[in-house]
């Protein structure tokens, strides 16, 4: 069974400061994908990043950064130089199983807050 | 914005009773996903439609069910309303790529059930 643990149930930060968010997940599959979604208070899941068990390359897109490291079974997330429009919940999710329609499974997230 | 519509915005239902949700795909999605947000959790996978059957299913019980229509718009039912089905019902579309293979899930903003 897949399952990803967000240990962060949420973070302040002020504004400029970097913040990391953990992830870690289990699957027995060698073939995955690893996702981070944004929820604002808007409610509308904002997708942020894909990236597939076969890259383990990390990825940086203007200030974040994300770091996929197989052997720790982690992907995780880092917004620098913080601003409150990051203020927001974030979700990690993992999809592995085709037969089941690529389902993704989401942690339980992590609430980021950045004062001004 | 994703293109992804859900209708209503918020319910408000008895127990018992029975309500439809809707959801509209975006431009070239072929594949609808409903998943459920209880608050301050991470989405559940409620089950994915693909070319009008159901394709995928989590750990729902029968009462929740689905259609999705030629225009691949979709809407999930729920039967026996109880009061832990209060919460927010996203719904997400992507595009099914053959062999298998699924798009990025984009979020609609969901639709706020809640049930007295």
């Amino acid at each position: 069974a897949q399952k990803v643990t967000q240990a962060q149930t949420e973070i302040s930060v002020v504004e400029k400061e970097d913040v990391t968010l953990d992830c870690v997940y289990e699957t027995r599959d060698t073939t995955y994908y690893l996702f981070w979604y944004k929820q604002p208070p808007s409610g509308e899941l904002v997708f942020l990043i894909r990236r597939n068990s076969f890259d383990e390359q990390n990825e940086i897109s203007g200030r974040y950064s994300w770091n996929f490291q197989k052997s720790t079974s982690s992907f995780n997330f880092t917004i620098t130089a913080s601003q409150v429009v990051d203020s927001a919940v974030y979700f990690c999710a993992l999809s592995e199983d085709e037969a089941a329609g690529n389902k993704l499974t989401f942690g339980g997230g992590t609430r980021v807050l950045v004062k001004p | 914005e994703t293109g992804v519509t859900q209708s209503p915005t918020h319910l408000i239902k008895t127990r018992g009773q029975q309500v439809t949700l809707r959801c509209s795909s975006q431009s070239g999605h072929n594949t609808v996903s409903w998943y459920q947000q209880a608050l301050g959790q991470g989405p559940q996978f409620i089950f994915q439609y693909y070319r009008e059957e159901e394709n995928g299913r989590g750990n729902f019980p029968p009462r929740f069910s689905g259609l999705q229509f030629p225009n691949y718009s979709s809407e999930l039912n729920v039967n026996a309303l109880e009061l832990d089905d209060s919460a927010l019902y996203l719904c997400a579309s992507s595009e099914r790529l053959g062999a298998g293979a699924q798009g990025i899930q984009y979020f609609g903003a969901g639709t706020r059930l809640s049930v007295l």
